[in-house]
């Protein structure tokens, strides 16, 4: 099956930008997503790539896949403390049923 | 409007009872799933309803899990003679077919 994997925690500081890596095993993910969870909080989309992408800006956020070696990093310009959170990646498979099947989470700690 | 939303936020039950966890998707969505997060672990799929169709149960740990969903809107996630390791946030998602998921804030389930 799939299988999806984060480093488990980022220090950045304030200001500076952060790069959470993950790494998937399966190609034939239609969807890849970015997903943010504060502590207490369910999951907030952030932002997602098609599969067919190479890059992807939205403000802040920059997605980049490189298909070939199977890696998907989120970037955040500026990082700020209300960054502060758990970032997941996740791969959807359209279809029958979309589920998603994700990494572990990476925690990003910004430091004022 | 109105997101994801789940009842209870927190359910401390004893081990050996059944619990009934509840999902109201977002108005309109036909497609809602259940995922389970647990301590360390990455989100992992339970199953998946999409309007009238079968549901997906294939994440379903055990026999001890079942979901339904009443006339297409409402879901409930039962889990009969709890265990510890059931132990975990359990998050709902609903989307417009097999669009992009939006989350509800979980529950999360302490088993004694």
């Amino acid at each position: 099956g799939e299988d999806v994997e984060q480093s488990l925690f980022l220090s950045v500081r304030e200001g500076d930008s952060s790069v959470i890596n993950c790494t998937y095993t399966d190609s034939s993910s239609t969807y890849l997503y970015w997903y943010k969870q504060e502590p207490g909080a369910g999951l907030q989309l952030l932002t997602y790539i098609f599969s067919n992408m190479d890059m992807k800006q939205d403000q802040r956020l920059t997605v980049l896949l490189n298909k070939k070696d199977k890696h998907l990093s989120l970037r955040i310009a500026d990082t700020q403390t209300g960054d502060s959170a758990i970032y997941f990646c996740g791969g959807g498979y359209g279809g029958a049923t979309n589920k998603l099947i994700f990494g572990t989470g990476t925690l990003l700690a910004v430091q004022p | 409007g109105a997101g994801v939303s789940q009842s209870p936020s927190n359910k401390v039950t004893e081990k050996g009872k059944d619990v009934e966890l509840r999902c109201d998707p977002i108005s309109g969505h036909t497609a809602l799933y259940w995922y389970r997060q647990s301590l360390g672990q990455g989100l992992e799929f339970l199953i998946y309803f999409q309007g009238n169709s079968a549901p997906d149960k294939s994440g379903l740990p055990s026999d001890r899990f079942s979901a339904e969903r009443t006339g297409g809107s409402v879901s409930t996630l039962t889990i009969q003679r709890t265990q510890q390791e059931d132990s975990a946030v359990y998050l709902c998602a609903s989307s417009l077919m097999t669009d992009t998921q939006y989350f509800g804030p979980g529950t999360r389930l302490t088993v004694l």
